[in-house]
């Protein structure tokens, strides 16, 4: 089925450990963008690209990595995992975002202990 | 800078009720509108769209008109369903082409009783 497809669905690290999620979308979107979701506080942009080797940070970087080699994958690496960083993280693409919206995937769960 | 506003909620209704979910928005330049909707343990799907001045988006019931002049985008459903649970995220993107990703509002919470 085309979508947005993110594994691992959960994940539980311990602090100080690196981890990568990964992303891909088959609809040859340019546009892709990662966002965490915590209680009370709706979706915050973490990194967003808008086509191969074009990264760029949002609202709430620190802490994260990206990289967009191919237009299918943008996977976002945590560098050393933080309590902090307990959240739901939704990888979204686009074909054009202010006509289209974003095609979110169905989300990890992480747990950072 | 970009921001959306919405009720938090939760709002409770009955089934058949009527619904509105109020929006308003700040922007820089010309943004389009969006409305999403989570289900429980899955990500968001986009429910309705509008990309311009007095657009009305509709979908599955609900609808929403872009309201320039009260900067708003509040979403209707005239006769809700138990099915209709779920959170309700208003969302924009900005005229610069939405390459940044879409400003979220912290969501809206709903709960249709039979």
């Amino acid at each position: 089925n085309a979508g947005v497809t993110q594994t691992p669905k959960f994940q539980v690290l311990k602090t100080g450990q690196s981890m990568t999620l990964q992303c891909a979308q088959d609809m040859n979107h340019e546009y892709m963008s990662w966002y965490r979701q915590d209680p009370g506080m709706g979706l915050r942009l973490i990194h967003y690209s808008v086509g191969a080797g074009i990264t760029d940070q949002g609202e709430v970087p620190n802490g994260y990595n990206v990289s967009r080699s191919t237009t299918e994958d943008f996977p976002l690496r945590l560098l050393s995992a933080a309590p902090s960083q307990t959240s739901v993280y939704f990888c979204a693409s686009s074909f054009g975002p202010s006509v289209d919206g974003y095609t979110f995937g169905s989300g990890t769960r992480l747990t950072v202990v | 800078g970009n921001s959306v506003t919405q009720m938090e909620g939760p709002v409770t209704l009955s089934e058949e009720a009527f619904l509105t979910i109020n929006c308003t928005y700040t922007a820089t330049g010309y943004p389009s509108l969006f409305w999403y909707v989570q289900y429980p343990g899955e990500g968001l799907q986009l429910l309705l769209k509008a990309t311009k001045a007095d657009d009305k988006g509709s979908n599955k019931g609900f609808e929403a008109t872009y309201r320039k002049e009260t900067t708003s985008f509040h979403l209707e459903k005239g006769s809700v369903q138990v099915s209709d649970s779920a959170v309700y995220f208003c969302a924009l993107s900005d005229s610069g082409g939405g390459a940044d990703g879409l400003t979220f509002g912290k969501g809206t919470h709903l709960i249709i009783q039979p």
